[in-house]
């Protein structure tokens, strides 16, 4: 009964490769996060949704693309993946977008490495 | 622009004492706060939160207090256990943004030792 769950959980990769990371959310939450922590173990944040619907967009490549098919799920997609790319990247949900506690429930990461 | 800031990369303290992490931030809009427990190879999980109207809020062992004039807040725990090993993540948002945006300091290593 995981409430946040992404696969896989480890990707190694080629450079230039494409690949995704799925993210399932079974908390009923409205809104879904992508987060990105580097080298030096800042959390930043990739993207937002709510109800579908693109909130947030950070100063990301164009190579990275999310898609929610539905409101229970944020994938993240990848292109011509760089070095630049290896890290983990944690999905994330919460209640609601505003007018409450935005308390965020992560997932357990997806350690990427591109050689 | 590190918004919020963490200054101290990590504490040692010992068993049953009190654990004092801080966290700083320069943004005046942040009027939530939050901070996260991480431990290896898994996601964070919230511990607690505190909203800019109040200056203190307790749950347990865990005490947040913010100190708005200063841009100040900080994590106490006591008494502290070994299980509290952990990286420690202060958060703040900007409710008003209508966004759920966000911004995470650097983390804290915390060390209990027995």
């Amino acid at each position: 009964d995981t409430a946040v769950s992404q696969t896989p959980k480890y990707l190694v990769t080629q450079m230039g490769n494409d690949k995704s990371i799925k993210c399932e959310q079974n908390l009923g939450h409205d809104t879904m996060y992508w987060y990105k922590q580097d080298s030096k173990k800042f959390l930043k944040i990739m993207f937002s949704y709510n109800n579908k619907e693109l909130i947030i967009n950070e100063t990301v490549p164009n190579r990275f693309s999310p898609k929610s098919p539905d409101k229970a799920h944020l994938n993240l997609h990848i292109n011509s993946l760089e070095l630049g790319d290896s890290a983990v990247y944690f999905c994330a949900s919460s209640p609601q977008l505003a007018g409450g506690p935005n308390e965020q429930f992560f997932g357990p990461g997806t350690r990427l490495t591109v050689l | 622009d590190q918004q919020v800031k963490q200054n101290s990369p990590s504490l040692s303290v010992q068993e049953g004492r009190i654990s004092i992490l801080n966290c700083d931030y320069t943004n005046s809009m942040f009027d939530y706060f939050l901070w996260y427990k991480k431990y290896p190879a898994e996601g964070p999980t919230f511990l607690i939160s505190i909203s800019s109207i109040k200056d203190k809020n307790e749950d347990g062992r865990f005490t947040v207090f913010l100190n708005k004039s200063a841009k100040h807040l900080s994590l106490h725990i006591v008494p502290s256990q070994p299980g509290d090993s952990a990286v420690y993540f202060c958060a703040a948002s900007a409710r008003s943004s209508n966004t759920g945006k966000l911004i995470f300091g650097q983390g804290t290593t915390l060390q209990v030792k027995p």
